[in-house]
């Protein structure tokens, strides 16, 4: 039982470049969320999840696009990275999206040159 | 807007002495209060939460009350230890859908 898993653990693109991070989950959970987390900073909702097909924009949607084609895996993209999307990228998924311990996983570190 | 404001940003205790972290929130509707910390480098993790349901809830050295008139929550921790080290994070549902309010986390350093 793996837990939470992200793809990649580290990643430099050059500005204008474009990526997918990878998030999957083996516990069979419904919700799944992005979130970022920039140096002495608190977690920031980027999209999340509530089911296999859907997507929602949370706090801080703009530049990153989603999908969930399958209940276990959300993707996260940035079609055209920019310097201020350097950051750590954390997924995280959980039973019940309203009481219930959301799991993250170890995180994916981006710099964006 | 809805937001959950989190204090003080760094505390620093005496290894031994007891640690309390306080947290506010806004949506009245707000029923699930998680608090995770943050070791240097690694995921979050939940430590204890507790539900509006109860008043306070206690696992070993570590304890969270909540006061639903008040709106607000704090995190207890007793008899600090080094591996206590890290930032700590409160949360609260967010009444209307199925989203975490996150407050900007509290660093606690313990002195030896």
């Amino acid at each position: 039982n793996a837990g939470v898993t992200q793809t990649p653990k580290f990643r430099v693109l050059k500005t204008g470049q474009s990526m997918t991070l990878l998030c999957a989950q083996d516990m069979n959970h419904e919700y799944m969320y992005w979130y970022r987390q920039d140096p002495g900073m608190g977690l920031r909702l980027i999209h999340y999840s509530v089911g296999e097909g859907t997507t929602a924009k949370g706090e801080v949607p703009d530049g990153y696009n989603v999908s969930r084609l399958k209940k276990q895996n959300f993707l996260l993209g940035l079609e055209s990275a920019a310097p201020s999307q350097t950051s750590v990228y954390f997924c995280a998924s959980c039973r019940d999206g309203r009481t219930d311990t959301q799991y993250f996983g170890p995180g994916t570190r981006l710099t964006v040159l | 807007g809805e937001n959950v404001e989190q204090h003080p940003s760094t505390l620093s205790v005496q290894e031994g002495d007891s640690a309390v972290i306080k947290c506010t929130y806004s949506d009245s509707a707000s029923n699930y209060f998680p608090w995770y910390k943050q070791e240097l480098g690694k995921r979050p993790q939940l430590i204890i939460d507790i539900r509006s349901n109860v008043g306070e809830k206690k696992d070993q050295r570590i304890a969270v009350t909540l006061n639903k008139t008040a709106k607000h929550f704090s995190l207890h921790i007793t008899e600090t230890q080094p591996e206590d080290s890290a930032v700590y994070f409160c949360a609260a549902s967010k009444g209307s859908n199925y989203q975490l309010i996150w407050g900007a986390g509290t660093k606690l350093i313990i002195k030896p």
